[in-house]
């Protein structure tokens, strides 16, 4: 699986739009970016993912750069009930490797 | 009920106890894992299993040993409880895809 790179930390103010970078410049055609978080100490919860087009569901949209080399997780209205670890991971969809989680980078959202 | 759940929530045990994590899933998958996690870092693999007949090492697999005794449950124990394996301990469960992890709630382990 291709490596991530991610800020340790970001800070984001109560109700505006929250974007969350990841660098995965060694991935591969069939590899799909997957974006999980977990709040303070709860299990990881799944968010989003995809491959080469911009997602978006109920929770988030997903940005990949046209080169699929980086990528943005938004939370375009973010709440306190946002602040946690989000964790960019890269992997063929069914590889049958298990998720590599790395560090992730922690969202603190401010009133 | 909980699609995957963890037993005990808390536990607190000493050095040199042998100790067993229980893991079960309502999913329906066949694929079973344990991580730990540390504070201030990110989830470690520790075991995984495809099906039944099928048990992998992790990435941080000494110390630990697991059993896959049906489809739903995956266990996993530690023969001699040592402090450094404090942490929290996470089973989850998959289908193929890489957006189909469901999580427990976690077991807080202390090695005293």
């Amino acid at each position: 699986d291709a490596k991530t790179t991610q800020p340790p930390s970001m800070d984001c103010a109560e109700g505006r739009a929250a974007n969350l970078p990841c660098n995965h410049s060694t991935i591969s055609g069939n590899e799909y970016v997957y974006w999980y978080r977990q709040i303070h100490s709860q299990g990881p919860q799944y968010i989003i993912h995809g491959l080469k087009n911009n997602e978006t569901n109920e929770m988030a949209s997903l940005i990949i750069t046209e080169d699929r080399k980086s990528s943005t997780l938004i939370l375009p209205h973010a709440t306190l009930r946002d602040t946690a670890v989000y964790y960019c991971i890269v992997r063929v969809s069914n590889s049958g490797y298990a998720l590599n989680f790395g560090k992730g980078t922690s969202l603190l959202v401010t009133p | 009920d909980a699609d995957v759940t963890q037993t005990p929530r808390n536990r607190i045990t000493k050095t040199g106890k042998r100790i067993m994590l229980e893991c079960s899933q309502t999913k329906g998958h066949d694929r079973m894992y344990w991580y730990r996690q540390d504070p201030g870092l990110g989830l470690r693999l520790i075991y995984y299993s495809f099906d039944v007949k099928d048990i992998n090492k992790g990435e941080i697999s000494d110390g630990y040993s697991v059993s896959r005794q049906a489809q739903a449950k995956f266990s996993l124990s530690l023969e001699s409880a040592i402090p450094n394996q404090t942490a929290l301990y996470f089973c989850a469960t998959s289908d193929l895809t890489g957006a189909g992890y469901t999580f427990g709630s976690g077991t807080r382990l202390t090695v005293v």
